[in-house]
């Protein structure tokens, strides 16, 4: 199994520009989670998914953060628009209910706003 | 009374010592506690974990040591190794309706000198 993949792995971009870091969940995975890791504030949940259906989004910092899944294959975060305190490293992690509570993390995307 | 509390935030030993990181929560409704590892540019990944209905749990060189009464959990690392460096994190679910929600420590820096 190839594990969770993310793209980009790295992202520079300027302040105002819209970012959309994307995720490929495990195969057969049910659960897919979008987390942000700081120095400041550790590792934050920012939303989660079940079967392609968001269920918990309290951890959205704000209105310009949006995720979506459109399949079980696939989803995206986007940051419409980006500021500087973006900047962190943003990681998708999936798992199958039916094997426990395991979460697979993929490598994560290192966002960089100038 | 979501949150989890994990101490300290660095951790230096000598090879061969046995670092011990611990964690504390309020939530009498969690009831798995993982502990991830994470190396420098990937993601966290599961190292082991342990439900309250036991006290201690082993795998390898890595034990989980659980207070309920106290609602503390720690991880011991024996014969640390210089490979061991990482960063650690706890974590803490309530299972039933969380959906597998984790709540993860603020982390640990290990580092293990040769």
């Amino acid at each position: 199994d190839a594990g969770v993949i993310q793209s980009p792995r790295h992202e520079v971009t300027e302040m105002g520009q819209e970012v959309t870091l994307r995720c490929k969940p495990i195969s057969g995975h049910d659960y897919l989670f979008w987390y942000r890791q700081t120095m400041m504030r550790g590792l934050e949940l920012l939303i989660y998914f079940n079967n392609n259906v968001p269920i918990d989004d309290s951890g959205m910092p704000e209105d310009r953060f949006s995720a979506k899944m459109p399949n079980a294959s696939f989803s995206t975060l986007k940051i419409q628009p980006s500021e500087p305190r973006d900047s962190a490293v943003y990681f998708c992690a999936s798992r199958i209910s039916r094997d426990g509570y395991e979460q697979y993390f993929g490598p994560g995307t290192r966002l960089t706003v100038t | 009374q979501q949150q989890v509390k994990q101490s300290p935030q660095s951790l230096i030993v000598q090879k061969g010592g046995i670092p011990i990181i611990n964690c504390a929560y309020e939530n009498t409704a969690f009831d798995y506690f993982p502990w991830y590892q994470q190396f420098p540019g990937k993601g966290p990944a599961l190292l082991i974990a342990i439900r309250p209905d036991v006290s201690e749990k082993k795998e390898g060189r890595f034990t989980i040591s659980f207070n309920k009464s106290a609602k503390q959990f720690s991880l011991h690392i024996m014969d640390s190794q210089p490979g061991d460096s990482a960063t650690y994190f706890c974590a803490a679910l309530a299972g039933g309706t969380s959906y597998g929600k984790l709540t993860f420590g603020q982390g640990t820096i290990l580092t293990v000198h040769p």
